[in-house]
């Protein structure tokens, strides 16, 4: 089974502040999504990446997929307290399509 | 739509005990999965479904069991509750799966056992 190790694991930054957050592997996937998860509720998808290195924009987030498809980050500019959550990345696994794994997230908090 | 529907909400169990998590999608989704989550270690996959009357098991799949007899509901059965299946559960479905596949989850349920 494929692993996705993310970092940090927690980040507690200002109003403001720029952040990056990472997700890695030493398998290649197909395809990768984050999803934002907020405290007693279910993780929303954000994105999807899917070509190796796309660029994906949301607003104040950056998303990029590595050019080996092994590797992807989320960059957010100027955060606000409204970005806090738990950012999760998650891929299909190559050796069974049907399996989508998670990394283990990655916990945000924006002080106003 | 209501989308992804998770029943209880919460629930306390005494170690032995069985009871099956409610799940129910009403956006026609033929992909349905649990997960379950715990701190530091992100949503891990226990059960899947391609289909009405297709299910196979993902990562940490012992000690529970599933059904898919309709494309609607998807329970998750709790054979014999132990200490480490306290966790807090989601459900989630989408129209398919593998590649730009957006999973849909439920609200979640969080399971104490004791």
């Amino acid at each position: 089974t494929q692993l996705l190790e993310q970092s940090p694991q927690f980040l507690s930054i200002q109003e403001g502040e720029n952040l990056t957050v990472y997700c890695n592997s030493s398998s290649v996937f197909s395809s990768l999504q984050w999803y934002r998860q907020e405290p007693g509720e279910g993780p929303v998808l954000l994105v999807t990446v899917v070509t190796g290195g796309e660029v994906k924009k949301l607003k104040r987030l950056t998303f990029q997929f590595g050019d080996a498809r092994k590797d992807s980050s989320l960059h957010i500019t100027a955060a606000q307290p409204g970005d806090t959550g738990l950012y999760l990345c998650a891929g299909f696994d190559m050796d069974s399509s049907y399996k989508l794994i998670f990394g283990s997230g990655t916990r945000l908090l924006v002080r106003p | 739509n209501a989308g992804v529907t998770q029943t209880p909400k919460f629930q306390v169990l005494k170690t032995g005990q069985s009871m099956t998590l409610q799940c129910a999608q009403d956006m026609n989704h033929e992909y349905m999965s649990w997960y379950r989550q715990d701190p530091g270690m992100g949503l891990r996959l226990i059960h899947y479904s391609v289909g009405a009357g297709i299910t196979d098991q993902g990562e940490v799949p012992n000690g529970y069991n599933v059904s898919r007899s309709t494309t609607e509901d998807f329970p998750l059965r709790l054979l014999s509750a132990a200490p480490s299946q306290t966790s807090v559960y989601f459900c989630a479905s989408s129209y398919s799966w593998g590649l730009n596949n957006e999973q849909y989850f439920g609200p979640g349920t969080r399971l104490t056992v004791t």
